[in-house]
């Protein structure tokens, strides 16, 4: 049972717009900034979001949001290259340790 | 440009020991906390632990499934965090990866990877 919930899977249409949910509470999601990965083909992941930063390299395609518990990362303009494993996590201070959504599969149809 | 490397993983038996080590480069390795995650084949990534920078007290931080058995240290002279895995079992089975956040707390999400390193715990 992971910390954070995530969708179990997505899909969308090449350049249409998909948001990707996770879920939290107070001590996380609620106190601290979320991070989103991305996983292609079980290789090494990558940070797509750091909070609302967009690392150096990441298409703006990609952004995110946080609303209370819950963080949101959206993708407009779907590209087939999209299709992978998403990931959350964000640190939790009452568990102090950096905790994790079970992943989401988006699949580009 | 940052760079994790890990290496240390292979095949080794339930009871055994095995030390794991991640080198760094492109970065001032003494100022950030280093994570370690684990990953199933298969399944989602699990977060291992960290050992923060000497500025918050080079302190550590486990998960359950592995506190008591898993140690984290770090040279920081050498670049390089050590994750040194006794007692191992089967379910440690997984590919390990080294990572980076943003400051040396731990607190912030990931920022960078490495390419991971696979642990085989078998008899």
């Amino acid at each position: 049972q992971s910390a954070l919930t995530q969708e179990a899977s997505v899909s969308g249409t090449v350049g249409q717009k998909v948001t990707l949910s996770c879920s939290g509470n107070r001590n996380n999601i609620g106190s601290y900034a979320v991070g989103w990965y991305q996983q292609i083909s079980h290789g090494a992941p990558k940070t797509v979001m750091l909070g609302d930063s967009l690392p150096s390299g990441i298409p703006d395609r990609f952004s995110a949001s946080k609303s209370g518990t819950t963080a949101s990362l959206t993708i407009s303009g779907l590209q087939p290259e999209d299709e992978a494993d998403y990931y959350c996590s964000t640190w939790d201070y009452s568990l102090s340790a950096q905790v994790f959504g079970g992943g989401t599969k988006l699949t580009v149809l | 440009e940052v760079q994790l490397v890990e290496s240390g993983g292979g095949l080794e038996q339930p009871g055994r020991s095995l030390r794991l080590s991640c080198t760094a480069s492109g970065f001032s390795f003494g100022e950030y906390a280093m994570n370690w995650l684990r990953q199933v084949p298969g399944k989602g990534l699990e977060w291992v632990g960290l050992i923060r920078s000497n500025s918050y007290g080079g302190t550590t931080e486990y998960a359950a499934a592995v506190k008591g058995r898993f140690i984290m240290s770090r040279d920081d002279s050498k670049s390089i965090a050590y994750l040194q895995m006794n007692s191992l079992k089967t379910e440690d089975t997984a590919v390990y990866f080294c990572t980076r956040g943003r400051e040396g707390h731990g607190s912030s999400p990931i920022n960078y990877w490495g390419q991971g390193t696979l642990v085989t715990v078998s008899s």
